[in-house]
């Protein structure tokens, strides 16, 4: 039954250390999307994908990158993480309508 | 800049009671809004949406209520129930014909048994 599906649920990684999040998805939608989400605050958009376009927002840092191979999968890869990275990481996906689907998240720590 | 805010960041409700959760927005251009859960641990949970030519929307126990004039939304919990305890997020399109939320900052509901 899962939509959008997040790997792995939980993921630890050293300060400096490369990571990358997975996300899929079963909705054949055309938008996927990573968002940031910080302790008691609101979701915060990092880029999407529309099809096969990369569309960064302006203050999401270099640190940050995304690929989007297939229409089903897209990852998050944090080049250097630094102990501020650590959050929440939210995928969802879209048709072109605006209704956005979240998986269930995984969260980072950075030690 | 503009941007979807709540008037209360914290609410708590007698399970049974009607719960009512605001959020303001300023961006006049917004087309289509759309009210989430999130449970703790958890990713946000589509409840209810509503476009903005309407005023009014209602589903299984929830309503969304639009107002245009004073750029206000609002959600509606009938007999709340413990299991609705969570943060609710409200969010707009960035503008008319946007896929792009902006999302309010969170109304924790906390359900008293």
């Amino acid at each position: 039954d899962a939509m959008v599906i997040q790997n792995p649920r939980y993921q630890v990684t050293q300060f400096g250390k490369p990571v990358t999040l997975s996300c899929s998805q079963t909705l054949n939608h055309n938008v996927m999307y990573w968002y940031q989400q910080k302790s008691s605050q609101a979701p915060k958009l990092l880029f999407h994908y529309y099809d096969k376009d990369f569309n960064n927002e302006a203050d999401t840092p270099d640190n940050f990158q995304s690929r989007r191979p297939n229409t089903s999968f897209c990852f998050l890869d944090i080049r250097s993480p630094g102990l501020g990275d650590a959050a929440m990481y939210l995928c969802a996906t879209s048709s072109s309508t605006e209704t956005q689907y979240f998986g269930p998240g995984t969260r980072l720590l950075v030690l | 800049g503009e941007s979807v805010g709540l008037h209360l960041p914290t609410l708590s409700v007698q399970e049974g009671d009607n719960s009512i959760i605001n959020c303001a927005y300023s961006n006049s251009a917004s087309d289509y809004f759309i009210w989430y859960k999130q449970e703790s641990g958890k990713g946000p949970q589509f409840i209810i949406d509503i476009r903005s030519n309407m005023d009014k929307r209602q589903g299984q126990r929830v309503t969304v209520l639009l107002n245009k004039t004073v750029k206000h939304l609002s959600l509606q919990i009938a007999a709340t129930q413990p299991g609705d305890s969570a943060v609710y997020f409200c969010a707009e399109t960035r503008g008319a014909g946007s896929y792009q939320l902006t999302f309010g900052k969170g109304t924790k509901l906390s359900v008293i048994p």
